[in-house]
């Protein structure tokens, strides 16, 4: 079974700061890759997906994510943070079949400085 | 369009007693998913429906916990003579299935349990 592997349980930025949050997989075969939002109280909200059309992905809120194969990773990144920004943020794979083909990352809170 | 919804948003039983959480998800949706997460935890995956399919509960924690999809639309997630443990948030997700392979999850607002 693949996993997925978000560094750091928590990072914290300062507002206008870059925020780069690290994602790894282990699949040898590219898996279908996701970007969740959680906001306290809320349930999870896709930020972006990569679905093999572009390497460099575009998602809500100003955070993108580049695919690299060779690296097997898929990293969020925005390039100013806001406040708003602030919540948990997980990484999900998907590599068919049933419920054993989506695995989600343990997430990484992210946590504004003003 | 209308999203994932569970019910009720939040619950509070006594140690001992049954819950059943309810989720209907997104029409048209033939995958739905159960999550658990506890306080400052990630996701715990509990159960997968999939079309008319048996369902996969490899991650259901011990008997007490089971599901049921209702015409392959509702789903109820039991909790049985429910523990101080069993205190979590509760996350419904559907998703198109088949052949729609990079389909995301849309998750519901979750059902907060707390056990006293």
């Amino acid at each position: 079974a693949q996993s997925v592997t978000q560094l750091g349980s928590h990072v914290s930025v300062s507002e206008g700061a870059l925020v780069l949050l690290r994602c790894n997989y282990s699949s040898s075969v590219p898996p279908y890759l996701f970007w969740y939002v959680q906001y306290p109280n809320q349930g999870l909200q896709l930020l972006l997906k990569y679905t093999s059309a572009a390497t460099l992905v575009k998602g809500i809120n100003g955070f993108e994510a580049e695919f690299k194969k060779s690296e097997t990773s898929f990293h969020l990144t925005k390039p100013s943070a806001h406040m708003s920004d602030a919540a948990e943020y997980f990484c999900a794979a998907y590599s068919g079949g049933g419920a054993d083909g989506l695995t989600f990352g343990k997430g990484t809170h992210l946590i504004i400085q003003p | 369009g209308a999203g994932v919804s569970q019910s009720p948003s939040n619950k509070v039983t006594e140690k001992g007693k049954d819950v059943e959480l309810r989720c209907d998800p997104i029409s048209g949706h033939t995958a739905l998913y159960w999550y658990r997460q506890s306080l400052g935890q990630g996701l715990e995956f509990l159960i997968y429906f999939q079309g008319n399919s048996a369902p996969d509960k490899s991650g259901l924690p011990s008997d007490r916990f089971s599901a049921e999809r209702t015409g392959g639309s509702v789903s109820t997630l039991t909790i049985q003579r429910t523990q101080q443990e069993d205190s979590a948030v509760y996350l419904c997700a559907s998703r198109r299935a088949g052949r729609y392979y990079n389909s995301p999850l849309h998750f519901g607002n979750g059902t907060r349990l707390t056990v006293t």
